[in-house]
């Protein structure tokens, strides 16, 4: 099974300043054949249920704001927001779905400072 | 508009069983796979099980594997999960979830709102 490990667990960022969530995975996510990432990242309000912000470890979903962006590459992977919005305050998850069983890393929880 | 509608939830003793079903509509539906994620109160995120658009290859956790069988019916727009031979570990919220592809290597891009699952004497 591929393990992704999320760090940190829990972030606090000032309105307006950068958050940097850290995503690892125990094994290469990179497909050779198509040179695509297979990670994406989630993002969950407290009470709904998950939305997709990124795929292809870069691909930012249609309507998600360009201040989430993600990078990285094989095993070692990054979300960015550029700057923290109030509404950003959530929990965020990476994925591999590269191979099953399709693991989520633990979450990190995204606070105001 | 996307929808997914989970239903079927509920309180179940242990050693008991729960069908699980996911309406989906505002897309071809045996285009997607589908797959069924769950989380226990406060907890993250747990792939259970995906289904490719066909419905011909399936895919199990091994928590759940023997136990729990997904299954769709394209002519219903619908995604089911039978879950027998529950235990408490099995509590949680079960979310639908639509892959942006007919094969489950892809990502969740459509969510429903999810059902609760208690299982509990």
């Amino acid at each position: 099974d591929i393990v992704m490990t999320q760090s940190p667990d829990s972030l606090a960022v000032s309105l307006g300043e950068r958050a940097t969530i850290n995503c690892k995975s125990s094994q290469s996510v990179l497909y050779s054949s198509n040179n695509e990432n297979y990670l994406g990242w989630y993002q969950q309000k407290p009470g709904q249920p998950p939305k997709l912000l990124i795929y292809w470890a870069s691909t930012r979903e249609s309507g998600v704001p360009d201040r989430f962006s993600g990078s990285g590459s094989g095993t070692v992977f990054t979300l960015t927001i550029s700057s923290l919005q109030a509404e950003d305050v959530a929990v965020y998850y990476c994925q591999q779905y590269y191979s099953t069983p399709i693991t989520f890393g633990q979450g990190t929880r995204l606070e105001i400072k | 508009e996307v929808h997914l509608v989970e239903s079927g939830g509920g309180l179940v003793q242990p050693g008991g069983s729960l069908r699980l079903s996911c309406a989906a509509s505002g897309f071809t539906f045996s285009s997607y796979a589908m797959s069924w994620v769950r989380q226990a109160p406060g907890k993250g995120l747990e792939w259970v099980s995906g289904i490719s658009g066909s419905g011909g290859s399936t895919y199990y956790a091994d928590s759940v594997k023997g136990r729990f069988t997904i299954s769709r019916d394209n002519s219903k727009n619908t995604l089911y999960l039978q879950m027998n031979s529950l235990r408490a570990e099995d509590t949680a919220v079960y979310y639908c979830a639509r892959i942006a592809a007919a094969d489950i290597f892809d990502v969740f891009d459509i969510w429903g709102q999810g059902t609760m699952v208690t299982v509990s004497s």
